[in-house]
């Protein structure tokens, strides 16, 4: 069964420093998303990608954040200089049809900024 | 905009016993719903969605939920649950009309199915 993956599984980096998730949605999936969870709250979205544009950004995907799809499989989060509060479970979804709604998601990737 | 509750962030229960999450939503304008599900050390798998029709929908392994419009609700049930069940559940919403079907998210619900 395809399925979305996501690396690396647990990233840690230090606060100031740069970094990039990345992930590989499901082969013929046209639309991609961001989520994020900080430990104890909610799920929330960061940003929606189709047609290698940014369809929707919530008000957390400010300047320092910014996603790619460099080489038609591989769809990555870039945060440029990290902070403390952007230590969170990050999670890439994709999905194949905005009418059927439904998103698969990757197994995350832990980031721990010190 | 829209909000999720989810009125217990943890429900242990025994096996084989009946289950209610419960799953409340505030939203100006009509909402896909959906339950996701999360193992141990695994990422969010869908577990159910309602889009239209009936309002009382499925999954495969037993579960059921019940959109009800008057109570803005969604709450995932199931009659007799399994160890195997013990997961992190959580509620979502999209906006019908939007042109991105991002999902607002509850904050989850532990469920504990103890021997």
């Amino acid at each position: 069964e395809p399925e979305v993956t996501q690396t690396p599984s647990h990233q840690v980096t230090q606060m100031g420093q740069e970094v990039i998730l990345r992930c590989v949605p499901i082969s013929n999936h046209l639309y991609f998303y961001w989520y994020r969870q900080i430990l104890g709250q909610k799920v929330e979205f960061l940003v929606s990608f189709y047609n290698n544009e940014i369809s929707e950004k919530s008000e957390i995907f400010d300047d320092q954040f910014s996603v790619e799809r460099p080489d038609g499989s591989n769809f990555t989060l870039k945060i440029r200089s990290t902070k403390l509060e952007d230590s969170a479970m990050y999670f890439c979804a994709s999905s194949d049809s905005r009418q059927v709604d439904e998103q698969y998601f990757g197994p995350g990737t832990r980031l721990t900024v010190t | 905009a829209q909000s999720v509750t989810q009125l217990d962030s943890q429900v242990p229960v025994f096996e084989e016993a009946p289950v209610e999450l419960r799953c409340n939503y505030s939203s100006s304008v009509s909402v896909y719903l959906f339950w996701y599900v999360q193992y141990p050390n695994q990422g969010l798998q869908l577990l159910l969605k309602y889009l239209s029709g009936s309002t009382l929908v499925e999954s495969i392994n037993g579960f059921e939920a019940e959109f009800n419009k008057s109570q803005t609700s969604f709450h995932l049930r199931k009659p007799s649950v399994h160890i195997s069940d013990t997961a992190e559940y959580f509620c979502a919403v999209s906006d019908r009309a939007g042109n991105n079907r991002k999902l607002i998210w509850g904050l989850g619900t532990s469920l504990g199915v103890n021997p």
